[in-house]
Formats: structure tokens, C-alpha cells, sequence
């Protein structure tokens, strides 16, 4: 199993830009989460996914759009990129329904001019 | 009071000392808590989920004390490969997420 995988490793997006995140996980888990992380403020939660066709918002969901057409895959979408996104952004996975032991990616770090 | 509070750091230590961190939390609700490891500039990984009995694993200790709403996670002889960021976690009101503290820095030196 390749776990949870996420592309790219790296982006640099100039302000206005829009991108998609991608991730996958391969253990059929049914919960999965996306973070952002910036030095200082810990993991904050942006869009979580309790299953394929249902997605929530998390703690700074704007300027993010998700969807969950498949139990694999959770895109993380920014709109149009702003410098206040540059972070470095993981997604997580858990094998419930629920967010308890939650498997994460290697992470993409975004950088905004 | 915030969600949670964790003392950033960071523990400088020597190695075979033993080293305890504290993390808070606000929603005396939370069922489920938990530890994470985080290596700089990597992802975080579980390191062990806390019982209201306690948990512990092998050198690591993890106790819970809902008096007082806080989490302790206790490092006995400490190595070189402890230092790390520990991240304490806990289930939000909705029990659909994981509120994570900002994370202590440990510091393990020879």
C-alpha cells in the first residue's frame, strides 16, 4: 500500500492563480481531512470528508473548494490564490467514519506571490 | 480559555532524562484523544492514543485528567531520536474532527 499520497511536493503559484491539490489514499478509508500548517498556528482544518459524495467545512474553509467523487480521492481546490495560503498543506486519512488514527500525507508546500 | 493550549517549547534535555508535556483542552465533552509525532518537515504520525485508564508504551506515557481537562504525555529515557514536535489532538464538539494543539518541541542532546 502507497498510503496516502499527495502532489505535488512543491508548488509557487503567483496571486490569482488557481490550483488543485491532489491526494489519494489506497486503504479504502472513508474519512479523510485536509490541513494547512503555518509556523505558529499548528494544523488547522480546512475541508474534512466523511465518506464518497460528502464533504464539510473544517476551521478556514474560504478560498478552498473539495469534492469527493470517489472513496480514494479528495481534491483541495484554491480558487484563487492569495500569499495568505502559502503554507504547507496535508491531507489525512482514517479508516472510520470518523477522524481517530489519521494517516497522513507527506504534505504540499505552497508558496504565493 | 482556548480550545486547546500546548507549551510550545522548546524542552532541551539530556539524553536519559525524563520529560513531560501538558496540553489543555476546552470541550470537556471530547471522548477521544490523542498524541502525534511530528519530524521537521514531515508529516505528523500517531504516536499513541490516551485512555481515560492511561496508556502507556513502552518509554512513552500518556495519561488523561478530565478534572482538570488536560492531557500529559511522560518520555522516560529519553533518546536522540525523541526530539520531534508532539502534537496533542482531540475530537471537536461534532465529533467529526480533530482539533490539534500547535505542538511542543523537545530537544534531546547527548
Amino acid at each position: 500500500n502507497a498510503g496516502v499520497t499527495q502532489t505535488p511536493k512543491f508548488q509557487v503559484l503567483k496571486t490569482g492563480q488557481s490550483m488543485t491539490l491532489q491526494c489519494a489514499q489506497d486503504m479504502n478509508h472513508e474519512y479523510m481531512s485536509w490541513y494547512r500548517q503555518d509556523p505558529g498556528m499548528g494544523l488547522r482544518l480546512i475541508h474534512y470528508s466523511v465518506g464518497a459524495g460528502i464533504t464539510d467545512q473544517g476551521e478556514v474553509p474560504n478560498g478552498y473548494n473539495v469534492s469527493r467523487s470517489t472513496t480514494e480521492d479528495f481534491p483541495l481546490r484554491l480558487l484563487s490564490a492569495a500569499p495568505s495560503q502559502t503554507s504547507v498543506y496535508f491531507c489525512a486519512s482514517s479508516v472510520t467514519g470518523e477522524p481517530y488514527e489519521q494517516y497522513f500525507g507527506p504534505g504540499t508546500r505552497l508558496t504565493v506571490t | 480559555r482556548k480550545e486547546v493550549e500546548q507549551d510550545p517549547g522548546p524542552f532541551n534535555v539530556p539524553e536519559g532524562a525524563t520529560v513531560a508535556f501538558n496540553c489543555t483542552y476546552s470541550n470537556s465533552a471530547s471522548q477521544s484523544f490523542f498524541w502525534y509525532r511530528q519530524d521537521c518537515r514531515k508529516e505528523p504520525k500517531l504516536l499513541m492514543s490516551v485512555y481515560s485508564s492511561g496508556n502507556e508504551d513502552g518509554r512513552f506515557t500518556a495519561q488523561l485528567n478530565r478534572a482538570s481537562q488536560y492531557i500529559s504525555l511522560l518520555i522516560r529515557d529519553s533518546k536522540l531520536s525523541d526530539s520531534a514536535t508532539y502534537l496533542c489532538a482531540f475530537y471537536n464538539q461534532a465529533g467529526t474532527a480533530l482539533i490539534f494543539g500547535k505542538g511542543t518541541t523537545l530537544s534531546v542532546s547527548s
